[in-house]
This record gives C-alpha cells, sequence and structure tokens, in this order.
C-alpha cells in the first residue's frame, strides 16, 4: 500500500450539487496533484499543490477548485456537477515538484445522476 | 491531436512473448518521462522512469527518442502477472502531467 488515503471511497450525486473529495498523503511528502479518469481513458491531470499553493493546472474549468493543508493533505471541490463529472478521482503524494515519482490513493467514484 | 498518444492495444500475446509499446508526445518541452502500470479497477502504480540514456530494470526496458518525441516499453519474456493497463506519463516543468490512454496487455498461458 502506498499510504496514500482517499474518501469517500464512493459517491453519488446529483446534476447541480457540489462535491468535496478528501486526500491523505504520504507521510514525508508535500506535493498533492489530483487526477480526473473516466473509464476507458487515462487520468486526466486536474492540477497540482505544493505547500499549499496551486502549483499547475490543467484543462479544466474554474468550478473544480482545491486546496492543500499545512499537513499537506488536500481537498478536489467541484461545482454545479455536471453528468461528464462522473469518473474516478485519483490523487497522488510526490516529493517536491521536480516530477519524482507519484504515489496514488485508492482513488474516489463520483457518480453524477 | 491528444498531447500524449499510445496504441491502445489490446496487445493479447503467449507467455514468454516479447511485447513492446510506444507513446508518442507533442510537447517539445516535456522534462521527464515515466512508464506506470494499472491493473483493473486499481490505482496506477510507478513501473519505471525513462531516461534519455535508456533503462533496464529486469525483464523491462524504457527508452526515450527526443528527437522523434517518443517513448517505449519492452517486456521480455511475459508473465501472467504482466496482464495490465500500461500508461506512460510525460511532465513539463510547467507543473503539468499528461498521461496517456493506455495500452492493455493480456498475457495468456
Amino acid at each position: 500500500e502506498t499510504g496514500v488515503t482517499q474518501s469517500p471511497t464512493h459517491l453519488i450525486k446529483t446534476r447541480g450539487q457540489q462535491v468535496t473529495l478528501r486526500c491523505s498523503s504520504q507521510s514525508g511528502h508535500n506535493t498533492v496533484s489530483w487526477y480526473q479518469q473516466a473509464l476507458g481513458q487515462g487520468p486526466q491531470f486536474i492540477f497540482q499543490y505544493y505547500r499549499e499553493e496551486e502549483n499547475g493546472r490543467g484543462n479544466f474549468p474554474p468550478r473544480f477548485s482545491g486546496l492543500q493543508f499545512p499537513n499537506y493533505s488536500s481537498e478536489l471541490n467541484v461545482n454545479a456537477l455536471e453528468l461528464d463529472d462522473s469518473a474516478l478521482y485519483l490523487c497522488a503524494s510526490s516529493l517536491g515538484t521536480s516530477w519524482n515519482e507519484q504515489f496514488f490513493g485508492p482513488g474516489t467514484r463520483l457518480t453524477v445522476l | 491531436r491528444k498531447e500524449v498518444e499510445q496504441d491502445p492495444g489490446p496487445f493479447n500475446v503467449p507467455e514468454g512473448a516479447t511485447v513492446a509499446f510506444n507513446c508518442t508526445y507533442s510537447n517539445s518541452a516535456s522534462q521527464s518521462f515515466f512508464w506506470y502500470r494499472q491493473d483493473c479497477r486499481k490505482e496506477p502504480k510507478l513501473l519505471m522512469s525513462v531516461y534519455s540514456s535508456g533503462n533496464e530494470d529486469g525483464r523491462f526496458t524504457a527508452q526515450l527518442n527526443r528527437a522523434s518525441q517518443y517513448i517505449s516499453l519492452l517486456i521480455r519474456d511475459s508473465k501472467l502477472s504482466d496482464s495490465a493497463t500500461y500508461l506512460c506519463v510525460v511532465n513539463t516543468n510547467a507543473g503539468k502531467s499528461t498521461f496517456g490512454d493506455g495500452t492493455t496487455l493480456t498475457v495468456k498461458p
């Protein structure tokens, strides 16, 4: 096991609602990256947080936002949920921003009805 | 066109076969490269980093060709346990990480 945990495991929401997903990084890691993985596709980079600051962002709209806390755990918030937001959301922790090995959590499976 | 492209497969090979996957990328500013393995309904796990000089880890060999902008993964003496989806990852120093959609490998007895 990687030591990266995510909660909840599964979640069902309806269109227009808001959701918060949580990630605890591996001990000693100060960077968390979030990804969205739709069925049959690779993970799509949402954003990365390093020492509580956003360090990079993929092609996701502003309704996808995040936070990183002083203990380096992180949250992903999605507002105004759409059906296409249904996916597996993965967080990955790493040390620093030089793209060392990323350790992934088991993911949160979000279903939007 | 996607920034990182992989042949989706599936590749169906017998045990003991040698199989190779390629991955092309479009961003010439890409700085670091990796291969990850993802089992069905599990999270991705790092298989190996890819270095300019090429690198080997047991039965696995990774190569990088910056001029042609592709990376490759060679698996020798395939095992049943190698069955998985193989994802290539390309990162830039601008804080962006791009995964391919993966190549599915099934190794059969």
